[in-house]
């Protein structure tokens, strides 16, 4: 069964810092891992989807990585701003299941 | 282009009655799922329909069930609501069935009182 871990689960942080967050999952046969923010009560943004056959991507001050058979995932936010404080969810989607399997997320604040 | 949308924004019940939430996918997506964002439990995979059939369904009663109508929106249905059914829930859409990148609505906000 596959099963998702985010550590740290809250991060706090001052304004232009460079900071790492981690995704780490049990099964490695996925189809692809896919990084979300939640603002509260809000829906997920899509930030990121990496491929199983690719090894990273990004997105302006975002990257993040993927490595398949350590199951692990980092995405790396650079030069914080107190606009990026929300809360980051990980997700990977298994075999044709058409589900996604989340982690329970890391709060990030950014502090001005 | 619109994103998904989600309908009614909030919904507030009593136990026992039962709710309807509606999504429209993004335009040319075909692909609808629902989750549910308890409070403390995560987000949890409800169902998932593709070209009007159900594909996929999550470990929830049979009383949570849904469908989606042939210009690919979905409704999802919530019989006999018991307290521990508010939540989030989400829908997302995705132009095919699995591995591409996932959409999501801002979601209804269920209360059962």
């Amino acid at each position: 069964k596959q099963e998702v871990t985010q550590i740290p689960a809250a991060l706090s942080v001052p304004e232009g810092e460079n900071l790492v967050l981690n995704c780490s999952f049990t099964d490695s046969a996925i189809y692809n891992l896919q990084w979300f923010r939640q603002d509260p009560g809000k829906g997920l943004t899509s930030l990121l989807l990496i491929q199983s056959s690719q090894r990273e991507q990004t997105s302006g001050r975002l990257n993040a990585s993927l490595d398949k058979s350590s199951g692990r995932s980092t995405l790396y936010i650079a030069a914080s701003q107190p606009g990026d404080s929300a809360t980051y969810l990980c997700a990977v989607e298994g075999s044709n299941t058409g589900k996604l399997i989340f982690g329970q997320g890391t709060t990030l604040q950014v502090k001005p | 282009e619109a994103g998904v949308t989600q309908s009614p924004t909030h919904l507030i019940k009593t136990r026992g009655q039962q709710a309807t939430l509606r999504c429209s996918p993004i335009s040319g997506h075909t692909s609808v799922y629902w989750y549910q964002q308890a409070l403390g439990l995560g987000l949890q995979f409800l169902l998932w329909y593709d070209e009007g059939e159900e594909r996929n369904r999550g470990n929830f009663p049979p009383r949570f069930s849904g469908r989606q109508f042939p210009n690919y929106s979905s409704e999802l249905n919530v019989n006999a609501l018991e307290l521990e059914d508010s939540a989030l829930y989400l829908c997302a859409s995705t132009p095919g069935p699995s591995n591409t990148e996932a959409f999501f609505g801002q979601g209804t906000r269920l209360t059962v009182v």
